[in-house]
């Protein structure tokens, strides 16, 4: 079956950075999107990776190593803001797109 | 601002009672999506339109229907709802199907049933 796994919640401070895993099993990979949605929201995307390495936006920064079916978000010098579940989404060999839990990120001052 | 909307935002209906969601896009975009997201859940593909071709997920339940009269527009019919149909309804468009096409999601429908 194809699979992926993201923490389920992560609490991090204001001001600080955080790193939000994903590994994923899926069949076949067409790429990689992040998406943030604050509680009550829709999506909104924030990244696509389909080749490996860092792909820097601002903040925002997102991995990826396609060996290993891993992927981080990285989001720096947070603010209140960014409180909300991020989820990683895999397009698999159909096009189809594998969508994670989502990780509830909790910022604190 | 070209967007995708969703009306409407909050919707409440009676066990069994039949009842409509609407999306519509001005992006122009070919691909309609519709997903059911139950809280702290992934979202859940139900259907998709690529222009006019439906493409139904195999565990979607014959409960659920859609319908897509134009590019603009798509419909979610729930023709007996029941109380675990209770969820946030989110409408995606995109322009195409593969590689780096982002899909982009309306504002979403929280549907409660009562």
């Amino acid at each position: 079956g194809q699979n992926i796994d993201q923490p389920t919640e992560m609490t991090a401070t204001e001001g600080a950075i955080v790193q939000i895993n994903c590994t994923y099993q899926t069949s076949g990979f067409n790429g990689l999107f992040w998406y943030q949605q604050h509680a009550g929201e829709a999506p909104t995307f924030l990244s696509y990776n389909v080749l490996d390495g860092l792909e820097e936006k601002g903040r925002f920064s997102s991995f990826l190593s396609r060996s290993k079916g891993y992927s981080y978000l990285l989001l720096k010098e947070l603010q209140m803001k960014d409180s909300a579940s991020y989820l990683c989404a895999v397009r698999d060999s159909n096009y189809q797109l594998i969508w994670g839990a989502g990780t509830k990120l909790i910022i604190k001052p | 601002d070209a967007m995708v909307i969703q009306n409407p935002r909050y919707q409440v209906t009676q066990f069994g009672k039949p009842v409509t969601l609407s999306c519509s896009q001005t992006l122009n975009h070919n691909v309609m999506y519709w997903y059911q997201q139950k809280s702290s859940q992934a979202p859940k593909l139900l259907f998709h339109y690529y222009d006019k071709d439906f493409n139904n997920e195999a565990d979607t339940p014959d409960n659920f229907q859609s319908r897509r009269p134009n590019t603009s527009f798509c419909f979610l019919d729930i023709r007996s709802p029941g109380l675990g149909d209770a969820a946030m309804y989110l409408c995606a468009t995109s322009r195409a199907r593969g590689g780096s096409e982002t899909q982009y999601f309306g504002p979403g429908t929280r549907l409660l049933v009562l």
